[in-house]
């Protein structure tokens, strides 16, 4: 069973900073990782897809890397502003299942 | 062009009453997938449509139930409702049912029940 975890669950950062989330996951057949940002009681927007094949993504200050074997990924994020102040949620879609797993994510609070 | 849109956005209901909440996809998907995400964790996994048929089910009870339109739109019903079932329920599209695309969620329907 897949089991996926996000340490820490609240970081809070001066704002201008160079941060790093992660989230590890328990079984390394996967067909990909998503990390998704979430506002209060709002839904999910994707940040960026990562196949399994595929060692890194980046979109604009955000990058992500992908250790399958190891079962981690990283969200960097540069130059940290107060917009991004948001949770956080890595998910991955394992082989043979129908579905997205989810981490219990990380709230990031960039303090102004 | 418009992203997953979910109906209604807050819903308020007592227990034992019934609910159907409503997804439309992104034009061209035909996967939806539903999650209920409760408040401090992730969203956990409900169902998958993909071309009308049910790809796949969590660990729900029987109380859940979806369909898929031949649009592609989608459904979830949830019967003989519980407090427990409070939540945020979130669908997701996506192109292929797969995993191999990239899956893009609603707004979400914040479902209280008193």
């Amino acid at each position: 069973k897949q089991e996926v975890t996000q340490i820490p669950a609240a970081l809070s950062v001066p704002e201008g900073e160079n941060l790093v989330l992660n989230c590890s996951f328990t079984d390394s057949a996967i067909y990909n990782l998503q990390w998704f940002r979430q506002d209060p009681g709002k839904g999910l927007t994707s940040l960026l897809l990562i196949q399994s094949s595929q060692r890194e993504q980046t979109s604009g200050r955000l990058n992500a890397s992908l250790d399958k074997s190891s079962g981690r990924s990283t969200l960097y994020i540069a130059a940290s502003q107060p917009g991004d102040s948001a949770t956080y949620l890595c998910a991955v879609w394992s082989r043979g299942n129908e579905k997205l797993t989810f981490g219990t994510g990380t709230r990031l609070t960039i303090i102004p | 062009d418009a992203g997953v849109t979910q109906s209604p956005t807050h819903l308020i209901k007592t227990r034992g009453q019934h609910v159907t909440l409503r997804c439309s996809p992104i034009s061209g998907h035909k996967s939806v997938s539903w999650y209920q995400q409760v408040l401090g964790q992730g969203p956990q996994f409900i169902f998958q449509y993909y071309e009308k048929e049910e790809r796949g089910r969590g660990n729900f009870p029987d109380r859940f139930s979806a369909r898929q339109f031949p649009n592609y739109s989608s459904e979830l019903n949830v019967n003989a409702l519980l407090l427990g079932d409070s939540a945020l329920y979130l669908c997701a599209s996506s192109l292929a049912g797969s995993g191999r695309t990239e899956a893009f969620f609603g707004q979400g329907t914040r479902l209280t029940v008193v």
